[in-house]
C-alpha cells in the first residue's frame, strides 16, 4: 500500500491552522497512524487510529478520515510543533509511511 | 521508565555484514512485537522488519528481504538485526520501536529508541 502525503513542506506562523493530507493507494479503513519527528529525534506517535489522540498529545492536534483519504490538523500552531510529520498505514505488512511533510516557521 | 537503546552501528564496506542490537527496559519485552525502521540521511522513514512477541512471526520490507534477519532474545530483553550483503543504500539511522501489540497485525509503533547510525561506504 502506497502512502502519499501533501504538501511535502509548508511554511506557517505561530497561531496558524495547518492541515496535512495523506492518501492511501487502497482502502485501509481507519488503520492510519500519524507521527511527529523533531530534528535529530526519534518519531513520536501522535494519533492512532485515524482520529484518536495518543495520551499526552495536545488537543490542538486532530485527525480525520477513513478509507483512502486522511488528514492531520493542528488548530493553532505552537513553536514546538515545527517538525516533520509522517502518516503510516497500519492495515498490515509491509508497513509503509508517507514521504513526510516538513512544517517550517514562516 | 520505558527505554529502547540501539547499538552496533558503524562504518562498514559494501558486501559485508553487521549486527545491530536493541536493549529494552521498563516493560515486559516478551509481550510486544518490535520493529526496525530506518532513515537515510535527510530522507523519510522506511520500515525494515517486525518480529512478533514470541519470535515466531517475522515480516520484512522488500528492500531488505533475503539480506536482513530480525530476531529476539526475550530472556535478555534484546532485539537484533543481522544485516548481510550490505549496500551503500543501506546507509541510515536504524531505530528499534515497540509495537502497541503483539506484532502480528495492525502495526503501530508507540515507543522508539534514539537510533544507531550505519554507514556503508567503500
Amino acid at each position: 500500500i502506497q502512502m502519499t502525503q501533501s504538501p511535502s513542506s509548508v511554511s506557517a506562523s505561530v497561531g496558524d491552522r495547518v492541515t496535512i493530507t495523506c492518501r492511501a493507494s487502497q482502502g485501509i479503513g481507519t488503520s492510519l497512524a500519524w507521527y511527529q519527528q523533531e530534528p535529530g529525534k526519534a518519531p513520536k506517535l501522535l494519533i492512532y487510529p485515524a482520529s484518536s489522540l495518543q495520551s499526552g498529545v495536545p488537543s490542538r492536534f486532530s485527525g480525520s478520515g477513513s478509507g483512502t483519504d486522511f488528514s492531520l490538523t493542528i488548530s493553532s500552531l505552537q513553536p514546538e510543533d515545527f517538525a516533520t510529520y509522517y502518516c503510516q498505514q497500519a492495515n498490515g505488512f509491509p508497513v509503509t509511511f508517507g514521504q513526510g511533510t516538513r512544517l517550517e516557521i514562516k | 521508565q520505558l527505554q529502547l537503546v540501539e547499538s552496533g552501528g558503524g562504518v562498514v564496506q559494501p558486501g559485508t555484514s553487521l549486527k545491530l542490537s536493541c536493549f529494552v527496559s521498563g516493560f515486559k519485552f516478551g509481550a510486544y512485537g518490535v520493529h526496525w525502521v530506518r532513515q537515510a540521511p535527510g530522507k523519510g522513514l522506511e520500515w525494515v522488519a517486525v518480529i512478533s512477541y514470541d519470535g515466531y512471526n517475522t515480516f520484512y520490507g522488500d528492500s531488505v528481504k533475503g539480506r536482513f534477519i530480525i530476531s529476539r532474545d526475550n530472556s535478555k530483553n534484546t532485539l537484533f538485526l543481522q544485516m548481510n550483503s550490505l549496500k551503500i543504500e543501506d546507509t541510515a539511522i536504524y531505530y528499534c520501536a515497540r509495537d502497541t501489540a503483539l506484532g502480528t497485525a495492525a502495526p503501530r509503533l508507540d515507543h522508539w529508541g534514539q537510533g544507531t547510525l550505519v554507514t556503508v561506504s567503500s
